[in-house]
């Protein structure tokens, strides 16, 4: 079974600082794929960037960045400038393998940021 | 371009009343998901679908039921609902494995 692990359940940043959030996974699959989503008190779901078990490189999307350490099962996400709109409930999420079991995501528990003008 | 779209957007039901939560998408996507997210909790997975008359169970499929007729619908039925069901559903659709995961608004459902 997987699992993902979000140790930190809140935490502010100051406005224009970067912020880390933690997220450990444990699969014994080895290749799998590493999501990141933002919930805004709005409550859609905002895709924020991906990590396949295989990249060489950690992914970047914008302001957004992964720290994909394989060996240590860590995946977490680092934004960098904090803008008030970050202000959200961030998840991590995990993809299973094997294609016949589509697209199926087990997701952390959450960490909420506020970001302090 | 309206994305996956979820219908309804609020719901409250009797305890024991069954319903249909809708969910459409018009990107041609084969992999479609229903979730439901539980006050402060992360999302947790109920049934999928690798595409159309294919479907199967997540984490937590016990008192819903799904089918997938066409690529774009995928509805989720509650047989007969529970206050343990009271949630927030979302619905998601993904082009392949390893892709974004395009979420649906949800749907606020609450048992009484």
């Amino acid at each position: 079974a997987q699992k993902i692990t979000q140790t930190q359940p809140g935490m502010f940043v100051q406005e224009k600082e970067a912020v880390t959030l933690d997220c450990t996974y444990d699969t014994s699959d080895q290749s799998y794929g590493l999501f990141w989503y933002k919930q805004p008190s709005s409550g859609e779901m905002i895709f924020l960037i991906y990590q396949g078990s295989y990249d060489e490189q950690n992914a970047t999307e914008g302001r957004y960045s992964l720290n994909f350490q394989k060996a240590r099962k860590s995946a977490n996400l680092v934004i960098s400038a904090s803008q008030l709109g970050d202000s959200a409930m961030y998840f991590c999420a995990m993809r299973e393998a094997p294609r016949a079991a589509g697209n199926k995501l087990t997701f952390g528990g959450g960490t909420r940021v506020l970001v302090k003008p | 371009n309206a994305g996956v779209t979820q219908t309804p957007k609020f719901q409250v039901l009797k305890t024991g009343q069954s319903m249909t939560l809708q969910c459409a998408q018009d990107m041609n996507h084969e992999y479609m998901s229903w979730y439901r997210q539980d006050p402060g909790m992360g999302l947790r997975l109920i049934h999928y679908s690798v595409g159309a008359g294919i479907t199967d169970q997540g984490e937590v499929p016990n008192g819903y039921n799904v089918s997938r007729s066409t690529t774009e619908d995928f509805p989720l039925r509650l047989l007969s609902a529970a206050p343990s069901q009271t949630s927030v559903y979302f619905c998601a659709s993904s082009y392949e494995p390893g892709t974004e995961a395009f979420f649906g608004q949800g749907t606020r459902l609450t048992v009484v």
